[in-house]
C-alpha cells in the first residue's frame, strides 16, 4: 500500500542535541511538509518542498533544517538553536496529478520531547 | 495566504447532525476549501474538498457560499467516533504547491 512513514514514534533530545526526524513516502508525490503542533493548538508550517532539491521557510522555520535529496525523503533536524522543540511534528505530501481528488496526507506524526 | 476562522469547540448529539462553520473571507479565486479531521494523536485525514459547487461524499458534504467566503462541513449523522479536530484550509488546486496553511480548527465533541 502506498502511504507516508514518519519515524520514531517518539523521539528523546538532550540539551544541547540536534535530532533528527524522518519521513518517507512511496506516493511518488512531488510535495512534502513538516508541520508542529503543539498542545491544543492548531497546525504550524515549518517547511515544505515542492521538488527535490527545492524548500521553502514556513511559518516557524527558526531552529530547524531539512534536505530533499530524493523525491521518497524529507527529514526535519530540529537543532539546539530550537530553545523550545517539545511538541507533535507531522510530515505530509501532496500529488502531482492534475486531479479533483489532490489532497495532503500525513504521516502518523512524532511526539518529540526534551530530557 | 487565506485565512480561517472557525469557532474553537462545539458539541452534537449522536445521530444529529453536526454543522461546522469557516470563515475564508481572503481566498483566492482559484483555491479550492479543503476540510480535514484530527483524531487525538494522529495524522490528520482528509474529509472532503470543493471549489465553489456543494460537494457530497461518503463521509461529509461541504456548502460553500456563493460568494465563497465561508462554508460548512455537514456530517449528517454524527457519531462517537466523529469526535475530533476539525480544520478547515483553503489550498490552490491543480498543480499548484505552495505553502498549505491550516488555522485553529475546531473540536467537535459528540456525546451520547
Amino acid at each position: 500500500d502506498g502511504g507516508i512513514t514518519q519515524s520514531p514514534k517518539y523521539l528523546f533530545r538532550k540539551e544541547g542535541q540536534n535530532v533528527t526526524l524522518s519521513c518517507e513516502q512511496n506516493l511518488n508525490h512531488d510535495a512534502m511538509y513538516w508541520y508542529r503542533q503543539d498542545p491544543g493548538q492548531g497546525l504550524r508550517l515549518i517547511y515544505y518542498s515542492q521538488i527535490v532539491n527545492d524548500f521553502q521557510k514556513g511559518d516557524i522555520a527558526e531552529g530547524y533544517s531539512v534536505s530533499r535529496e530524493k523525491k521518497e525523503s524529507f527529514p526535519l533536524t530540529v537543532t539546539s538553536a530550537q530553545k523550545n522543540p517539545t511538541a507533535f511534528y507531522l510530515c505530509a505530501s501532496k500529488g502531482t496529478v492534475s486531479s479533483r481528488r489532490e489532497k495532503l496526507f500525513f504521516g502518523s506524526g512524532t511526539q518529540l520531547s526534551v530530557l | 495566504d487565506a485565512k480561517t476562522t472557525q469557532p474553537p469547540s462545539m458539541d452534537c448529539a449522536e445521530g444529529r447532525a453536526a454543522n461546522l462553520p469557516c470563515n475564508h473571507s481572503t481566498i483566492s479565486g482559484n483555491e479550492y476549501v479543503y476540510w480535514y479531521r484530527q483524531i487525538h494523536s494522529q495524522g490528520p485525514q482528509y474529509i472532503i474538498h470543493g471549489l465553489k459547487n456543494n460537494e457530497t461524499n461518503e463521509m461529509a458534504s461541504l456548502i460553500i457560499t456563493e460568494d465563497r467566503k465561508s462554508s460548512t462541513l455537514i456530517l449528517p449523522h454524527a457519531t462517537l467516533r466523529d469526535t475530533a479536530v476539525y480544520y478547515c484550509s483553503p489550498n490552490a488546486g491543480g498543480t499548484s504547491y505552495g505553502k498549505l496553511t491550516f488555522g485553529q480548527g475546531t473540536i467537535l465533541t459528540v456525546h451520547p
